[in-house]
């Protein structure tokens, strides 16, 4: 399973578009790229999935380069009810889902 | 579809008891995962059972155990209760083996 590591936090503003990069070096060729949202108390919600390039949906969008080695979750204009942990994971299909720490993104009025 | 669903939300018990969790997944997935939330250690995985047979499995002691049935639904029974395993634990479903549909967990206190 291929380590993770992205920021502790983040602290935006409503209105603006929110970035977290997540960085999974030793990614496998089998491995896709999964985020998912959680707010307190609550089990963690799917966001979106990628294997490469750039995959849109209607809450996100999720940029991959060529090597896979990061990825990016955007975030576009961002409300307060997008105050949550964010958590990137990186596996292949069936394998056990290990979640990081997550990034705790803050938004500010 | 009705997403999963989680018995009980709430839960007090007393150090040295045991108690049986279930879950109901979203119908038709197969796949259940057992998760372990605390504010100290985060999300760790327990187990996941596909087809009635656990698949994979975490780092925690034989005092917690699984079990999936017939119909998909699950259940996951700690035995011996200590205070450290005071937690909000989560159940997810999954039909692809990507991505995982969580239920809203049962908080589960141990005195």
């Amino acid at each position: 399973l291929a380590k993770t590591t992205q920021p502790i936090s983040m602290d935006s503003y409503e209105g603006q578009e929110v970035n977290i990069t997540c960085s999974h070096n030793n990614i496998a060729t089998n491995d896709y790229i999964t985020w998912y949202q959680q707010f307190p108390s609550q089990g963690p919600r799917f966001i979106i999935q990628g294997y490469k390039t750039k995959v849109t949906n209607e809450v996100a969008s999720l940029f991959i380069p060529a090597d896979r080695k990061s990825s990016t979750l955007s975030l576009p204009r961002v409300s307060l009810s997008d105050t949550a942990v964010y958590y990137c994971l990186v596996g292949a299909r069936d394998d056990k889902i290990i979640f990081g720490k997550g990034t705790r993104l803050h938004i500010l009025p | 579809k009705a997403g999963v669903t989680q018995t009980p939300r709430y839960l007090i018990k007393t150090r040295g008891q045991q108690v049986t969790l279930s879950c109901s997944p979203i119908s038709g997935h197969r796949s259940v995962s057992w998760y372990q939330q605390t504010p100290g250690q985060g999300l760790q995985f327990l187990f996941e059972y596909f087809s009635e047979t656990q698949r994979n499995k975490g780092n925690f002691p034989g005092r917690f155990s699984g079990r999936q049935f017939s119909n998909s639904r699950s259940e996951m029974n700690v035995s011996t209760l200590e205070l450290g395993d005071s937690a909000l634990y989560l159940c997810a479903s999954s039909s692809t083996g990507y991505e995982q549909y969580f239920g809203p967990g049962t908080r589960l206190t141990v005195t």
